[in-house]
């Protein structure tokens, strides 16, 4: 079993739609929790950064951390076609610990 | 440039032959990373450097693959007698703080698709 699990999609929407994805985790060290926007081609583009459980929102992002059950999630709002590419969702432990594991990323396509 | 910049973006190198990447870190990042993506897969750690100091390599997946960063901005990558198992995009990333013990996060450049014949 990987450390993350993450499903590949892919997963199709109309525009407009509320999109959820999310990711699980065994390793109890996690303590940062990212989600990277990776279109094709391209580098991995950070969108939220989270530390511990809870929620953060940046405009039509949501993420969730559930640290408890080990899940976190990544809400998008209202998506657009601009919004179609690959998230990564992305962890690291605290203090010296700085090497992200990633999940092997959902492919978003948004449907004009 | 205000990202990080990788060079060259494509590579087409025959198996046996000698490569490297090149990463120009944002300025002022203390913290470079190297990762590997393999297709439809996740980012895989290789390497970190604090400035010049390389303080971990325990993800170079055989000794054909060195890194170095000789004056703490600039980083390469060499892979020696490449095998078409190291066909892969192979990202590099930087960050402002000194690795785990900062909260400053990872930024990516586009990477280097490398295949290998």
């Amino acid at each position: 079993q990987k450390e993350v699990e993450q499903d590949p999609g892919p997963l199709s929407v109309p525009e407009g739609a509320i999109v959820s994805l999310n990711c699980t985790y065994s390793n109890s060290a996690f303590q940062y929790f990212m989600w990277y926007r990776q279109y094709s081609r391209k580098g991995p583009e950070l969108l939220m950064y989270t530390y511990s459980s809870g929620n953060k929102e940046d405009g039509r992002f949501t993420a969730q951390v559930d640290k408890s059950s080990k899940y976190i999630s990544l809400f998008i709002r209202d998506s657009q076609p601009s919004d179609s590419a690959t998230y990564l969702c992305a962890m690291r432990g605290g203090g010296s610990n700085y090497k992200l594991t990633f999940g092997k990323g959902t492919l978003l396509t948004v449907n004009p | 440039g205000a990202g990080v910049s990788q060079s060259p973006r494509y590579k087409v190198a025959k198996r046996g032959q000698d490569v490297a990447l090149r990463c120009d870190p944002i300025s002022g990042h203390v913290s470079l990373f190297w990762y590997q993506q393999a297709l439809g897969q996740g980012p895989e750690f290789l390497t970190y450097f604090q400035n010049e100091a390389q303080l971990d390599k325990s993800g170079l997946p055989s000794d054909r693959f060195f890194a170095e960063r000789p004056e703490g901005s600039v980083s390469t990558l060499k892979i020696q007698r490449t095998q078409q198992e190291d066909s892969a995009v192979y990202l590099c990333a930087s960050s402002l703080g000194t690795g785990g013990w900062s909260n400053q996060p990872q930024h990516f450049g586009d990477g280097t698709r490398l295949s290998i014949l």
